[in-house]
């Protein structure tokens, strides 16, 4: 429906292990953002990345790392996988412009054994 | 960052009104209002935003006293279908800022 794309849909790992997540963002847009949804809770902003550039960071460790593509998709990669990794990490896609919003991917479920 | 303050969760009746209030004490100048609805298992899709007074869609209204340390999300005649989580947030003005989620009010509609 937005037009921003996430795979896989879910994904079980074990700890240690690393994973990396895929979005490909709406047409137009050259920014992405990620952010992870625990059980129950809101979703937490992880990171930004604009023009293939990390453009801001929240309060998550270096082992959560990203990279944007020259068509603006982007991936999320996590090493050292712990247990409370496992959530729903959405990705949204934007412009810069004011007035403009960010559209969400429906998420990758990510489960951590 | 500005705090917000939601109810955790609200039930409504079909066809009924519904108001969800947000308390956000020290937003910014800069910050508008904006609010999201989220689904199980879905990304939160963009419902309205406002900056203050008052903003209508398609779909709802958002009220802004002038302090701006409150605002109202109000979803006229809900159906079963509004049934999902309903976040504030202050900012949101530009596509690249980052977003900073509650825990939102959890709204179930009864048939």
């Amino acid at each position: 429906e937005t037009g921003v794309t996430q795979s896989p849909t879910h994904l079980i790992k074990t700890r240690g292990q690393q994973v990396t997540l895929r979005c490909s963002s709406q047409s137009g847009h050259n920014t992405v953002s990620w952010y992870q949804q625990a059980l129950g809770q809101g979703p937490q902003f992880i990171f930004q990345y604009y023009r293939e550039e990390e453009n801001g960071r929240g309060n998550f460790p270096p082992r959560f790392s990203g990279l944007q593509f020259p068509n603006y998709s982007s991936e999320l990669n996590v090493n050292a996988l712990e247990l409370d990794d496992s959530a729903l990490y959405l990705c949204a896609s934007s412009s810069t412009r004011v007035g403009d919003t960010q559209y969400f991917g429906p998420g990758t479920r990510l489960t951590v054994l | 960052l500005a705090k917000t303050t939601q109810p955790i969760s609200m039930d409504s009746y079909e066809g009924q009104e519904v108001n969800i209030t947000c308390s956000h004490n020290n937003i910014a100048t800069n910050d508008y209002i904006t609010w999201y609805q989220q689904f199980p298992s879905q990304g939160p899709r963009f419902i309205i935003q406002g900056y203050k007074t008052k903003v209508t869609n398609e779909v709802a209204s958002l009220f802004i006293p002038a302090d701006r340390k409150s605002s109202t999300l109000s979803l006229p005649r809900v159906s079963l279908s509004d049934t999902a989580v309903y976040y504030c947030l202050p900012g949101g003005f530009c596509g690249n800022e980052k977003l900073t989620f509650g825990t939102g009010t959890r709204l179930t509609i009864i048939p």
